[in-house]
């Protein structure tokens, strides 16, 4: 299957922190997207990106889909408790590919 | 309401006894597609369906059929589960696969399986 590259695996921060995450690919695809699973719940779609070089925001969300179309990064602007959970980017190519996921922890 | 309903929400069964878990969604979308979800490997694609009749194959589609005979419905058969089917399932759709105008109901709530 297309495989996608997903980092970190997992990150620890403190409350009011910045932070990024990242997915790669070998392929183009034509759709990004971007869930989040909160702890013992399913995984909800926050952020979906069509075209090349588009940056969308969410709230506190901001996600890219990059300009070759092989990747794509989520940022979250000044984390909050609530945050935490795993976040998954996921390809749309001839199917949609999941990464493996980031877990967040906050510090409080 | 616009959603995606999976059921059962928690299955334990006997290894070998057929099962059937259903996926509904009310939002006339022609994309749905079957995830299993095991720790440290994310969410991985078992079949996948573009409109009615038409399916394929995903990344892990071993012991797993499916049926799309309808638009609203995409069940998951397990013919003869065994032991390492044992995830945590998760059903999705979209109005095309690349198409998703509702972000929300993307994702069914999940069936935990457990094969013993």
């Amino acid at each position: 299957g297309q495989q996608l590259n997903q980092s970190p695996q997992s990150m620890f921060i403190q409350e009011g922190e910045d932070v990024s995450m990242n997915c790669t690919s070998s392929s183009i695809f034509n759709t990004w997207l971007w869930c989040k699973q909160d702890p013992g719940e399913g995984p909800v779609l926050l952020i979906a990106l069509y075209k090349a070089g588009e940056l969308t925001s969410n709230g506190r969300l901001t996600a890219q889909f990059g300009i070759t179309r092989k990747d794509s990064f989520l940022n979250i602007s000044a984390s909050i408790p609530s945050d935490v959970g795993i976040y998954f980017c996921a390809g749309v190519g001839y199917k949609l590919s999941f990464g493996a996921g980031t877990t967040v922890t906050v510090r409080a | 309401e616009a959603q995606v309903t999976q059921n059962p929400r928690y299955l334990i069964t006997v290894t070998g006894k057929k099962l059937t878990v259903t996926c509904s969604q009310n939002m006339n979308h022609e994309y749905m597609s079957w995830y299993r979800q095991d720790p440290g490997l994310g969410l991985r694609q078992i079949y996948y369906s573009m409109n009615v009749e038409v399916t394929d194959k995903g990344d892990v589609p071993e012991g797993y059929k499916v049926s799309r005979k309808e638009k609203r419905n995409f069940p998951l058969i397990l013919e003869s589960p065994s032991p390492n089917q044992t995830s945590l399932y998760f059903c999705a759709s979209s109005l095309k696969a690349g198409e998703i105008l509702n972000t929300e109901a993307f994702f069914g709530q999940g069936t935990r399986l457990t094969v013993v």
